[in-house]
């Protein structure tokens, strides 16, 4: 069955620091790999997309991600943190079924400190 | 990029009584729709997918007779949180996404408290 794995439950990091929140999935075949940022009380917003092509794939707000099928991973990098990136941080898989489900980690807390 | 409305953002509502939620895709149609709820600090979980014209698929475990989904246009689908009680209190997510579409699109989420 498809899953995601996101293994850091909160991560805590300095302003201006880098960051890199893991995710990895399982899946049979080749997937489609989403990081979502939600802000307290707020929806989610799309960071950024997998589907196919090039694996270093460029999001908002300065995110990027990697996909790296060896390791079945899909993790998400800033190169310099700003306050306002404390939020929640979900990665997701798109289902096989073509459904257009999606299946979420279980996220990841930003606390970023001054 | 699309947008994805839900109505109300908050209600509160007293045990017993029916409350309805809506989910409007405001400039696409939206074929498919997706109902979420998320307890505090937890991650998304999919209650049911709803294709425009057609019956709501439920995940298991998700009673279809208590959280009823309408998606009777292309633009809007409802979920009535029928005799909500306490344990109905949560914060109800929709998403939508469109023919040809390869993403989900969210809406800003609904707080649903039931005293």
């Amino acid at each position: 069955a498809q899953s995601v794995t996101q293994p850091d439950i909160h991560i805590t990091v300095s302003e201006g620091a880098s960051l890199e929140l893991r995710c990895n999935y399982s899946y049979g075949a080749t997937p489609y790999l989403f990081w979502y940022v939600q802000s307290p009380g707020q929806g989610l917003q799309l960071l950024l997309k997998y589907f196919s092509g090039d694996t270093l794939v460029q999001g908002i707000k300065g995110f990027e991600a990697e996909f790296k099928r060896s390791q079945s991973s899909f993790n998400l990098r800033k190169p310099s943190v700003h306050w306002s990136d404390a939020a929640e941080y979900f990665c997701a898989v798109g289902a096989s079924d073509s459904s257009y489900k999606l299946i979420f980690g279980s996220g990841t807390r930003l606390l970023v400190r001054p | 990029g699309a947008v994805v409305s839900q109505h109300p953002s908050r209600v509160i509502c007293k045990s017993g009584t029916s409350v309805k939620i809506e989910c409007r895709s405001l400039d696409f149609q939206a074929t498919t729709m997706f109902w979420y709820r998320q307890f505090p600090k937890q991650s998304l979980m999919l209650m049911a997918t709803s294709n425009e014209g057609s019956k709501a698929t439920y995940e298991q475990g998700v009673e279809k007779d208590k959280f009823l989904i309408n998606h009777a246009s292309l633009t809007l689908s409802t979920l009535t949180v029928t005799s909500a009680h306490p344990e109905d209190s949560s914060f109800y997510i929709c998403s939508a996404t469109g023919q040809g579409a390869n993403e989900q699109y969210f809406g800003p989420g609904t707080r649903l408290t039931v005293t």
